[in-house]
């Protein structure tokens, strides 16, 4: 089975800019979960969606959004992007049994300048 | 907020030898945990997990233990290689949700 897929794997953008970042799911895997790597502040967790529908949601500003399709594909957006926006965003994927399970991609390398 | 959070923030050990990565954690409601390891650009990856009516599981290599008096967790390697070199992350969560809360993590190195 093929893994956890997020594309594009590196990304530089300007401050002010805006970007989307997609992850495509382990097939049979309906709940993606975002999360944002950096080392000051470690793995934190962004939102999670399930069925289309935002299930969960971390402690971010509304500058951080997201959205999943019918084929459990999802995607998150960040707008007016900021310097602290720099990081590692890890999108996992989890089985229909075993909601805790999670399985991550290899991310998504975003550099604000 | 409540957190989980590692002891060490990096460990190194000798080929072959046992290595023991330790983690704390303060939410009381969490039931799930789980160990991750992390590679130099690559994504986290499952090692071994335990729910909170067990206090050890045992996987290939790998132990967990899991005491919820003090709230405590920890990951044993058996023989360690240099392949295990890498960080490692404990985190937590409660089997009626889906949210993680990861440690800082932990460097492992191991010298040849």
């Amino acid at each position: 089975k093929a893994g956890v897929t997020q594309t594009p794997r590196y990304l530089i953008k300007t401050r002010g800019q805006q970007v989307t970042l997609s992850c495509s799911p382990i097939s049979g895997h309906r709940s993606v979960s975002w999360y944002q790597q950096t080392p000051g502040q470690g793995l934190q967790f962004l939102f999670e969606y399930f069925s289309e529908t935002q299930r969960n949601k971390g402690n971010f500003p509304g500058r951080f959004s997201g959205r999943q399709f019918s084929n459990s594909r999802s995607e998150m957006n960040v707008s007016t992007l900021e310097l602290g926006d720099s990081a590692l965003y890890l999108c996992a994927s989890s089985p229909p049994d075993s909601y805790n399970e999670q399985f991550f991609g290899p991310g998504t390398r975003l550099t604000v300048l | 907020g409540e957190s989980v959070g590692l002891h060490l923030p990096t460990l190194s050990v000798q080929e072959g030898d046992n290595s023991i990565i330790n983690c704390a954690y303060s939410n009381s409601a969490s039931d799930y945990f789980i160990w991750y390891k992390q590679e130099s650009g690559k994504g986290p990856q499952f090692i071994i997990d335990i729910r909170s009516n067990m206090d050890k599981r045992q996987g290939q290599r790998v132990t967990v233990l899991l005491n919820k008096t003090v709230k405590h967790l920890s990951l044993q390697i058996a023989a360690t290689q240099p392949g295990d070199s890498a960080v490692y992350f404990c985190a937590e969560g409660e089997t009626s949700g889906s949210r993680l809360t990861f440690g800082e993590g932990t460097q492992l190195t191991v010298n040849p």
